[in-house]
């Protein structure tokens, strides 16, 4: 039972346009969620977090949105650079429990 | 500081072999976790531990053992590997009351033949 789900495994875009990132989870009692960026050889890194008290978060060019009667999150990306090409986890979690879920992953390629 | 560093690096096992993974974080964080990545399947958590000397199951427990005898170290066990073990598997800590950013390690590439 995937509790948190990408259902798009791959995503291109063009240099300078936006890039949307999707991840869906199901279990209701997630109150916190995160993004991560993963280069291939290496470990993920964090990119930026919600609380399911905010329905948006802003870092320079990174948003998430919260839309929690959707029990959907959305990453945003603008304006996207060759630079950003990596593969990115979404990852949800219960206050208390420090038990993260992840997403499948989706893997994004900025076109220069 | 290192962070979070992994050994081995690689590794090739033969069905029913065992070995150990060792994970060692140098920021004190009190909570480490160890994932495997695969394919299609993302990041699933195998054991996690929410300080020395303790240990939970994650969502794929089946197979390996974990024991955090240092706050430092956390170690990952496969007592009698099985192909279905070949993966990626990634070590993670966090500290403090923050859930922000897992930091991860490098990774360990396993493949049972």
């Amino acid at each position: 039972d995937q509790q948190v789900k990408q259902n798009s495994p791959s995503l291109s875009v063009q240099e300078g346009r936006i890039s949307i990132l999707n991840c869906d989870y199901t279990n209701s009692m997630f109150d916190y969620f995160l993004w991560y960026k993963k280069y291939p050889a290496e470990g993920p890194t964090f990119l930026i977090s919600i609380s399911s008290i905010k329905d948006k978060n802003e870092d320079g060019r990174f948003t998430v949105f919260l839309n929690k009667s959707a029990k959907h999150l959305s990453l945003h990306i603008v304006p996207s650079q060759p630079g950003d090409s990596a593969v990115y986890f979404c990852a949800a979690i219960t206050s208390g429990t420090y038990k993260y879920i992840f997403g499948t992953g989706t893997r994004l390629k900025v076109l220069a | 500081n290192a962070g979070v560093t992994q050994t081995p690096k690689f590794r090739v096992l033969k069905t029913g072999q065992s070995m150990t993974l060792l994970c060692a974080q140098d920021m004190n964080h009190e909570y480490m976790y160890w994932y495997r990545q695969d394919p299609g399947m993302g990041l699933r958590l195998i054991h996690y531990s929410v300080g020395e000397g303790t240990t939970a199951k994650g969502e794929v427990p089946d197979g390996y053992n974990v024991s955090r005898l240092k706050k430092q170290n956390f170690l990952l066990g496969l007592e009698s590997a099985a192909p279905s073990q070949t993966s990626v598997y990634f070590c993670a800590t966090i500290g403090g009351s923050s859930y922000n950013e897992q930091f991860f390690g490098p990774g360990t590439r396993l493949t049972v033949l």
